[in-house]
């Protein structure tokens, strides 16, 4: 069963730092993975999806990047800022697969 | 706007008394999926819908039932509450099954005591 891991767990920066969140599956048959954003009480929002055969998209500030051979994505964030603070979730589509395998997700605070 | 609706977003009933969540999309999506987030295990599936009539458990089925009748519209429904249900309830939908973005609902908190 893929396992999907988040490093760090928690994580809090000073505002205008740039950041690398880490998410980590253990089978690289993909067929895509899914950066998801979540706030308190709230659902989740899609922030940005790579396909397997991508290597990287990129949204304003945010950029993901995708090796499926070593089964890791990183999520950048550049220029951080306090509204950026919630949990982030990475989640991956194995290939035949009919559900999202979820990491446990990295809290991230920004301070001003 | 476009987006996904859930309701009830807070609920406590005690052990045994059925419920049911329900679940509206308004971007005529045909995929449609439910997922409870616990603290510890992150997000699982529970049940998952290709199109009306076509729906097949996801990883943690027991003790849940869907339907789907109408394209916008996918209840989930809890016959006999126990306290091990207890947990952040969201629901998915996505216009190309579950190989493209999935827009989540806000969630429901449930409580069985």
């Amino acid at each position: 069963k893929q396992e999907v891991t988040q490093i760090p767990a928690a994580l809090s920066v000073p505002e205008g730092e740039n950041l690398v969140l880490n998410c980590s599956f253990t089978d690289s048959a993909i067929y895509n993975l899914q950066w998801f954003r979540q706030d308190p009480g709230k659902g989740l929002t899609s922030l940005l999806l790579i396909q397997s055969s991508q290597r990287e998209q990129t949204s304003g500030r945010l950029n993901a990047s995708l090796d499926k051979s070593s089964g890791r994505s990183t999520l950048y964030i550049a220029a951080s800022q306090p509204g950026d603070s919630a949990t982030y979730l990475c989640a991956v589509l194995v290939d035949s697969g009919y559900a999202l395998n979820f990491g446990k997700g990295t809290s991230l605070l920004v301070t001003p | 706007e476009a987006q996904v609706t859930q309701n009830p977003r807070y609920l406590i009933t005690v052990t045994g008394k059925k419920l049911t969540v329900t679940c509206s999309q308004n971007m005529n999506h045909e995929y449609m999926s439910w997922y409870r987030q616990d603290p510890g295990l992150g997000l699982r599936q529970i049940y998952y819908s290709m199109n009306v009539e076509v729906t097949d458990k996801g990883d943690v089925p027991e003790g849940y039932k869907v339907s789907r009748k109408e394209k916008r519209n996918f209840p989930l429904i809890l016959e006999s509450p126990s306290p091990n249900q207890t947990s952040l309830y969201f629901c998915a939908s996505s216009v190309t099954g579950v190989l493209g973005e999935q827009y989540f609902g806000p969630g429901t908190r449930l409580t069985v005591t």
